[in-house]
């Protein structure tokens, strides 16, 4: 049971460029949700999805896109980089959008030049 | 979603009950009241949660007063280990998300 996983753990992209962020949880969690932590700050939610096919807008949604094809897996799409989104991304999930603790992966350290 | 205002900071020493409290004044009746810890480099890891009065868990205490517009988490005797950022965030379970403010940093010094 690896819990919530996250790839890649490091990322430098130029501007303008996109990428994925991979997340995937084997604990079959209906809800998942992306954040983004910068530097002494806290989390704030990108999007969260509260099962698969369903996908909604956090509090900085801009400049991502998101889909949730299953349980598992729930990748965040940067369609643009900008030195803006340099942040560490962490992905969580919990069994639903109850009462239960959300689970953490380990982070992915994005860097945008 | 409700706001929610901590300390920036703490210190305190090994062996203390340290007391964190967080106002969140907009709390709506179905949001419920989380604390996380994250270490440097880490993911937030959850510590407990609560709706109102007290709650429990092995590693701490959670104090919700009957107007909920604030809590406080009781950590007993700490340790230097639990040096870490403390966020206390109100869950909304219509909307199923939180957010969460800029944590309190406890220094546990020996």
């Amino acid at each position: 049971n690896a819990g919530v996983t996250q790839t890649p753990k490091f990322q430098v992209l130029k501007t303008g460029q996109s990428m994925t962020l991979q997340c995937a949880q084997d604990m079959n969690h209906e809800y998942m949700s992306w954040y983004r932590q910068d530097p002494g700050m806290g989390l704030r939610l990108i999007h969260y999805s509260v099962g698969a096919g369903i996908t909604d807008q956090g509090e900085v949604p801009n400049g991502y896109n998101v889909s949730r094809s299953t349980t598992e897996d729930f990748p965040l799409r940067l369609l643009s980089a900008a030195p803006s989104q340099t942040s560490v991304y962490f992905c969580a999930s919990s069994i639903d959008r109850g009462l239960y603790e959300q689970y953490f992966g380990p982070g992915t350290r994005l860097t945008v030049t | 979603l409700a706001k929610t205002t901590q300390p920036i900071s703490m210190d305190s020493y090994e062996g203390q009950e340290v007391n964190i409290t967080c106002s969140h004044n907009n709390i709506a009746t179905n949001d419920y009241i989380t604390w996380y810890q994250q270490f440097p480099s880490q993911g937030p890891r959850f510590i407990i949660q609560g709706y109102k009065t007290k709650v429990t868990n092995e590693v701490a205490s959670l104090f919700i007063p009957a107007d909920r517009k604030s809590s406080t988490l009781s950590l007993p005797r700490v340790s230097l280990s639990d040096t870490a950022v403390y966020y206390c965030l109100v869950w909304n379970t219509n909307a199923g998300k939180s957010t969460f403010g800029d944590g309190t940093t406890l220094t546990v010094k020996p």
